[in-house]
């Protein structure tokens, strides 16, 4: 078990650029999770994933933002137009039942 | 409604004491989840315990308890026998089972503790 993991771990990146995360889950958990935490909040749901569906969408999460899992294992995460609001930390979790597992995320600085 | 409410901001508890971090939800779900994840330093989110709603018993994981009053809607997490390890952000969580609420989880704002040797 090599548990979640994200890359990249850091990502500046001017605003107005394009950026895109990666998730790989722990391989046998069909669900996926994005989310969004920024300095002192808990994390806030983005988008989940059923396999390679993705089930839900939080109204937080803007056209820019695109979310996808293709054949249910990695997921990517892109950001388009990035602006300095979208500096936080991205984190990613896989669920097989109950429990979330967390990758140790990707924190984005747009400059 | 969905919420989570942590209402700690920050807490000190000595080395080897015990310590509760509260927590209360909002939810008309009659199904539910509650979790407890710790956030060190690094950032990585550490799961911690789980208690279900129709769990009759309080969740235990090692040092950890579920303190669960369902008619308070309360998820206190107890850690007994601080040690200086457990000084950490920590997060209480919510996950409805409702079909009308999906699969999203809620998190509160987190509680700050600190372990003073």
């Amino acid at each position: 078990d090599t548990g979640v993991s994200q890359n990249p771990r850091h990502k500046i990146t001017k605003r107005g650029q394009n950026v895109t995360f990666r998730c790989d889950p722990i391989s046998e958990h069909n669900r996926l999770y994005w989310y969004r935490q920024t300095l002192g909040q808990g994390p806030e749901f983005l988008t989940y994933f059923q396999n390679e569906a993705q089930l839900e969408k939080s109204r937080l999460l803007s056209d820019r933002f695109s979310a996808e899992r293709p054949k249910g294992s990695f997921s990517t995460l892109e950001i388009q137009r990035t602006e300095q609001g979208d500096s936080a930390m991205y984190l990613c979790a896989s669920s097989l039942v109950y429990e979330q597992y967390f990758g140790p995320g990707t924190r984005l600085t747009v400059t | 409604a969905q919420k989570i409410t942590q209402t700690q901001p920050g807490m000190f508890v000595q080395e080897k004491e015990a310590v509760t971090l509260d927590c209360t939800y909002d939810t008309s779900d009659p199904s539910y989840g509650l979790f407890w994840y710790k956030q060190p330093s690094s950032g990585e989110m550490i799961f911690l315990i789980y208690q279900g709603s129709y769990d009759q018993q309080n969740a235990t994981e090692g040092r950890y308890s579920l303190n669960f009053q369902k008619a308070r809607k309360s998820a206190n997490l107890v850690i007994s026998a601080s040690q200086l390890g457990d000084s950490a952000m920590y997060f209480c969580a919510m996950r409805p089972r409702g079909s009308n609420t999906g699969n999203q989880f809620y998190f509160g704002t987190g509680t700050s503790l600190t372990v003073i040797p």
